[in-house]
């Protein structure tokens, strides 16, 4: 079974609905992170969570909230879509131990807004 | 603020042989970590070598080699008996002891020809 798993893993959806999508993991690992995948643009980064009662903002959080649920879930909600949210959605997860922690990938959630 | 800079434009490899991709980075923090992900046409984002500042040699993990030339602030990937698997997007990214969050650079697709 994948470590990191995302549902969906595709959803088209319309104008002004509301949309979540779920990261679950068996890693143990207390970060989690949410990116947008947008082409010719990289990943970046939307809400990250350091532990359960931990949430920040990333670069590009307006238009969307999360919540961390436990320490192997969060979810990520956009309350009302629009188009330009239409994207790959990744959730991440790491284990700080000293040095840098890797980051660890789902598998992604493909977002069509309509 | 931390930057990744991937200029190359798509990169055409023969089968077997070797290749280097190439990634800059600026930060102004003397202590950062480096990553390279593997992002093949499938859309995981899958991990292949981390790089930390002050480690003394170059990293590898079986074919992958992190040539990590700190002056230059350079941090190439080089892949070498490149296969017909290898083809897929890279991305360079990097953290830093400032924010601990992970910055992309914008991706760099490599074509591996049999």
């Amino acid at each position: 079974d994948a470590d990191v798993t995302q549902t969906p893993r595709n959803r088209i959806t319309k104008t002004g609905k509301r949309i979540m999508l779920e990261c679950s993991q068996t890693k143990g690992h207390d970060r989690m992170y949410w990116y947008r995948q947008d082409p010719g643009l990289g990943l970046r980064l939307i809400y990250y969570s350091f532990d359960v009662k931990d949430i920040n903002k990333g670069e590009i959080s307006d238009g969307y909230s999360v919540s961390r649920q436990a320490q192997a879930k969060f979810s990520l909600s956009l309350e009302s879509a629009i188009p330009n949210q239409t994207a790959l959605y990744f959730c991440a997860t790491s284990d700080f131990r000293g040095g840098w922690d890797t980051q660890y990938f789902g598998p992604g959630t493909r977002l069509t807004v309509l | 603020a931390q930057k990744i800079t991937q200029t190359q434009p798509g990169m055409f490899v023969q089968e077997k042989e070797a290749v280097t991709l190439d990634c800059t980075y600026d930060t102004s923090d003397p202590s950062y970590g480096l990553f390279w992900y593997k992002q093949p046409s499938s859309g995981e984002m899958i991990f292949l070598i981390y790089q930390g500042s002050y480690d003394q040699q170059n990293a590898t993990e079986g074919r992958y080699s992190l040539n990590f030339q700190k002056a230059r602030k350079s941090a190439n990937l080089v892949i070498s008996a490149s296969q017909l698997g290898d083809s897929a997007m890279y991305f360079c990214a990097m953290i830093t002891g400032a924010n601990s969050k992970l910055t992309f650079g914008k991706g760099i697709t490599l074509s591996v020809r049999p």
